[in-house]
């Protein structure tokens, strides 16, 4: 069974500018989370999708948003670049998402690194 | 607020060397542990889950335990190998409601020297 993927995985942009970054699920894994990595803040949770509903929110602005399509495909965007948003960007699946008995085990991608300059 | 953290934050053995990383949280009211393995400039990948329930789980070389009730978990290596070498995270979810995200902590910094 292929394993999390992400596109692109690298990129850079200038600040200011917009970007969106995919991420396509283990196949039958209905949540997907986004995750932000730096050297500084460490894994930071953005945002979980199940069913192409936003069911879970980190602390971060409105500039960062995501979606999810109904094949569980996910995208995220940020938009008017800073340069702090340089980092990785990390996306995960798992089965099933809040309020089950399910394990919750979080399968992760190779993830985005995204450079602003 | 739940916090993780990890003792320490980097650690260098000679190879073969039996080792323990800790993790601790703030609040045992967790629905599961999870232990990632890092290496430089990749994703993570999944070593263990402990459901809440559980006091540990084996995977190899690879024991997790987990105390709830004092708010610790460690991560055995056994018979390390170079091969080991990685940032080894552990992360937990919250227990009820809609909060399945994963809380991280920093993340020990693995050496295993040949």
């Amino acid at each position: 069974k292929a394993g999390v993927t992400q596109t692109p995985r690298y990129l850079i942009k200038t600040r200011g500018q917009q970007v969106t970054l995919s991420c396509s699920p283990i196949s039958g894994h209905r949540s997907v989370s986004w995750y932000q990595q730096t050297p500084g803040q460490g894994l930071q949770f953005l945002f979980e999708y199940f069913s192409e509903t936003q069911r879970n929110k980190g602390n971060f602005p409105g500039r960062f948003s995501g979606r999810q399509f109904s094949n569980s495909r996910s995208e995220m965007n940020v938009s008017t670049l800073e340069l702090g948003d340089s980092a990785l960007y990390l996306c995960a699946s798992s089965l099933q998402s809040s309020g089950t008995r399910f394990s919750y085990e979080q399968y992760f991608g190779p993830g985005t690194r995204l450079t602003v300059t | 607020k739940q916090e993780v953290t990890q003792i320490p934050a980097a650690l260098s053995v000679p190879e073969g060397e039996n080792l323990v990383l800790n993790c601790s949280f703030t609040d045992s009211a967790i629905y599961n542990l999870q232990w990632f393995r890092q290496d430089p400039g990749k994703g993570l990948t999944s070593l263990l889950l402990i459901q809440s329930s559980q006091r540990e789980q084996t995977s190899g070389r690879l024991n997790a335990s987990l105390d709830k009730s004092s708010g610790r978990s460690t991560l055995y290596i056994a018979a390390s190998q170079p091969g080991d070498s990685a940032t080894y995270l552990c992360a937990v979810v919250r227990d009820g409601g809609s909060q399945g995200n994963l809380i991280f902590g920093k993340g020990t910094k693995l050496s295993v020297k040949p």
